[in-house]
């Protein structure tokens, strides 16, 4: 089974209209970290914004917010009015507890692709 | 340059030839990465290291060798690359393998 789902593989949204992008996401573990990564075409990783599995409040970092619902287990994206710049893919991760004394790094999800339009 | 610099930034091998990619950060972060970015599959870790000398398996390993004998320079070796290697690396780098994962800007390697 999938770790992370991203089940909106292409968005076509209008600029400065509020875009959420979804991600669901699989553990049964209690102290884990959900990532957002956004990658223009030119092709690097861009860090957009971190929620930890205990953090109460949603995460936000300027134009970003992440609303985390933890029952659900969803962690979806929101980017309020949108820019041209915006259109990129976007990359939904978790960081799940050290096994064998080290990190494990983060688990992707496949990915949404985003376009703003004029 | 202070960060997370990879070389190269494209490169083009044939099927049989060992390959080394290079990942170095300035840092000092304890954590390093290797992923690969294939269409259709988002982002995979081949290996990981949580210190010099620490390394230990990923996702996706087979194929690939790392070594990691100082901090800041984790290079990732394709033995003998096959044409299923061809796919785009991301070296990521992290100081406590909670939060704050860096990426570098990726090499695209094509394998023929």
């Amino acid at each position: 089974a999938q770790k992370i789902t991203q089940t909106q593989p292409g968005m076509f949204v209008q600029e400065k209209e509020a875009v959420t992008l979804d991600c669901t996401y699989d553990t049964s573990d209690q102290s884990y970290g959900l990532f957002w990564y956004k990658q223009p075409s030119s092709g690097e990783m861009i860090f957009l914004i971190y929620q930890g599995s205990y953090d109460e409040q949603n995460a936000t970092e300027g134009r970003y917010s992440l609303n985390f619902q933890k029952a659900r287990k969803s962690a979806n994206l929101v980017i309020s009015a949108s820019q041209l710049g915006d259109s990129a893919m976007y990359f939904c991760a978790m960081r799940e507890p050290y096994s064998g004394g080290g990190a494990d790094g983060l688990t992707f999800g496949k990915g949404t692709h985003l376009i703003i339009q004029p | 340059d202070a960060g997370i610099t990879q070389s190269p930034r494209y490169k083009i091998t044939e099927t049989g030839r060992q390959v080394t990619l290079m990942c170095h950060q300035t840092w000092s972060h304890s954590y390093m990465f290797w992923y690969r970015q294939d269409l259709g599959h988002g982002l995979r870790l081949i290996y990981y290291s949580a210190a010099a000398d620490i390394t230990d398996k990923g996702e996706v390993p087979d194929g690939y060798v790392v070594s990691r004998s100082k901090t800041e320079n984790f290079p990732l070796t394709l033995e003998s690359a096959t044409r299923s290697q061809t796919s785009v690396y991301f070296c990521a780098s992290s100081s406590t393998g909670v939060y704050g994962y860096t990426f570098g800007s990726g090499t695209r390697l094509t394998v023929v």
